[in-house]
């Protein structure tokens, strides 16, 4: 099956600094990837869709000036939390999606974010 | 909009049982896709399957069976002689024809196996 990769899979930073997630795919080309975020006990929440080449598209509420998302070429996106804070900590999935419409999203491992 | 209820919050079952997982969707598209995906406790999705509106057949895949049916919007999930490896969180999810691939998830069913 595809695979998707993720980078950190943990990390810690201090509030106030920024950290970079990365997401690939290891063996397809995705011109369309997701970032979600999944806090401790609930479900998976969109925060936005990352198209390459263009400017990612922001769910209502999740601030585009906070949560910066560069898709640069098609086998990665990025996710960067910009002036962390302590409520930023949480668990955020990329996934990446390959085929037509309806087609499968592969999900990455996942990055366990912790502020302090 | 779309919507997903897996009303089960949480299951608890012996080892051998069979076990049963709701998925309820509303959508207005004609042509859109279910998923069901396991999140063990390392925390990556597991891709289980994937249906499409306009085939209701029944799935078996080992252990695993999948129910669909249109007239209830109903995807439910079954586990044959559940065991502990199959604890986990289990997610149903739905995207449409025109949601951009937009996956709506349910709020998840976490699943306990005890042996």
């Amino acid at each position: 099956g595809a695979v998707v990769s993720q980078h950190p899979s943990r990390v810690i930073c201090k509030s106030g600094t920024s950290v970079k997630i990365e997401c690939r795919s290891l063996d397809f080309q995705a011109t369309t990837m997701f970032w979600y975020r999944q806090f401790p006990k609930q479900s998976l929440m969109l925060m936005a869709t990352s198209n390459e080449g263009s400017k990612a598209t922001y769910e209502q509420g999740v601030e585009k000036d906070k949560f910066l998302i560069n898709h640069a070429s098609l086998t990665l996106s990025t996710l960067t939390v910009t002036s962390a804070h302590p409520e930023d900590s949480s668990f955020y999935i990329c996934s990446a999606l390959r085929g037509p419409s309806g087609g499968e999203q592969y999900f990455g491992p996942g990055t366990r974010l912790t502020v302090t | 909009a779309q919507k997903v209820t897996q009303a089960q919050t949480e299951i608890s079952v012996v080892e051998k049982e069979d076990v049963t997982l709701d998925c309820v969707y509303e959508t207005r598209d004609t042509t859109y896709y279910l998923f069901w995906y396991k999140q063990p406790p390392s925390g990556e999705l597991v891709f289980l399957i994937r249906r499409n509106s306009f085939d209701e057949q029944n799935e078996i895949s080992g252990r695993y069976s999948w129910n669909f049916q249109k007239s209830t919007s109903s995807f439910n999930f079954t586990i044959t002689a559940s065991q502990v490896v199959d604890s986990a969180v289990y997610f149903c999810a739905l995207v449409g024809g025109g949601s951009n691939y937009k996956l709506t998830f349910g709020k998840g069913t976490l699943l306990t196996v005890n042996p």
